[in-house]
């Protein structure tokens, strides 16, 4: 069965640092894996997905995540942090019908 | 193109009351998902459905919880007789085809049961 641990449930930085969300998944075959984005009182928007090809994935507004089978991670990143990047950050794996299995979520805090 | 339409977005109902939510999904997806978000919790898949078909409804509580989709459009969910623990956000979610991973969600519908 597919599952996804997300490893911190909240994340502060300040505005123009590093972040870093971490994700490992479980998986009996090779995952499709994503992030989704969620604002306050806002839908779930798409971030980035992997499905298989390249392992560095880029996304949309910075965000970039690994794929590292050995590790069994998806980590998160964005090299510089913005006010308006503070949300819930949900890492998903999918599952064998086409459906999404979404982690606990890491809450991101930007601090100006 | 027009998003994922869901209504109301907020409800407040009492315990053993019964409610229901709507969804329009993207016009011309043929798969639509409804998910339960409980506060502090990732989404969880209530039931999944190809066209007017039900794919998956294996985590959805069939003693209360109902749901169906009609001409392979619209969607409807019915909770009843609602409990304090189903208070949660409930998404919509579609696709163009099954199995293809990228799904666009709704706002939300925010459920409080008291």
């Amino acid at each position: 069965a597919q599952s996804v641990t997300q490893l911190d449930s909240h994340v502060s930085v300040s505005e123009g640092t590093p972040v870093l969300l971490r994700c490992n998944y479980s998986s009996s075959y090779s995952p499709s894996l994503f992030w989704y984005v969620q604002h306050p009182n806002k839908g779930l928007q798409l971030l980035l997905k992997y499905t298989s090809a390249a392992t560095l994935v880029k996304g949309i507004n910075g965000f970039e995540a690994e794929f590292k089978k050995s590790e069994t991670s998806f980590h998160l990143t964005k090299p510089s942090a913005h006010m308006s990047d503070a949300a819930e950050y949900f890492c998903v794996v999918g599952g064998s019908q086409g459906n999404l299995i979404f982690g606990k979520g890491t809450k991101l805090s930007v601090k100006p | 193109e027009a998003g994922v339409a869901q209504s109301p977005r907020y409800k407040i109902i009492e315990k053993r009351q019964s409610v229901a939510f709507w969804c329009n999904p993207i016009s011309g997806h043929a798969t639509l998902y409804w998910y339960q978000q409980i506060l502090g919790q990732g989404p969880k898949l209530l039931i999944q459905f190809q066209n007017n078909g039900v794919v998956d409804d294996s985590q959805l509580p069939k003693d209360r919880f109902s749901a169906e989709r009609l001409k392979g459009v619209d969607s409807t969910l019915k909770i009843q007789p609602a409990k304090l623990e189903d208070s949660a956000v409930y998404l919509c979610a579609s696709s163009l085809v099954g199995g293809a991973y990228e799904q666009y969600f709704g706002p939300g519908t925010r459920l409080t049961v008291t």
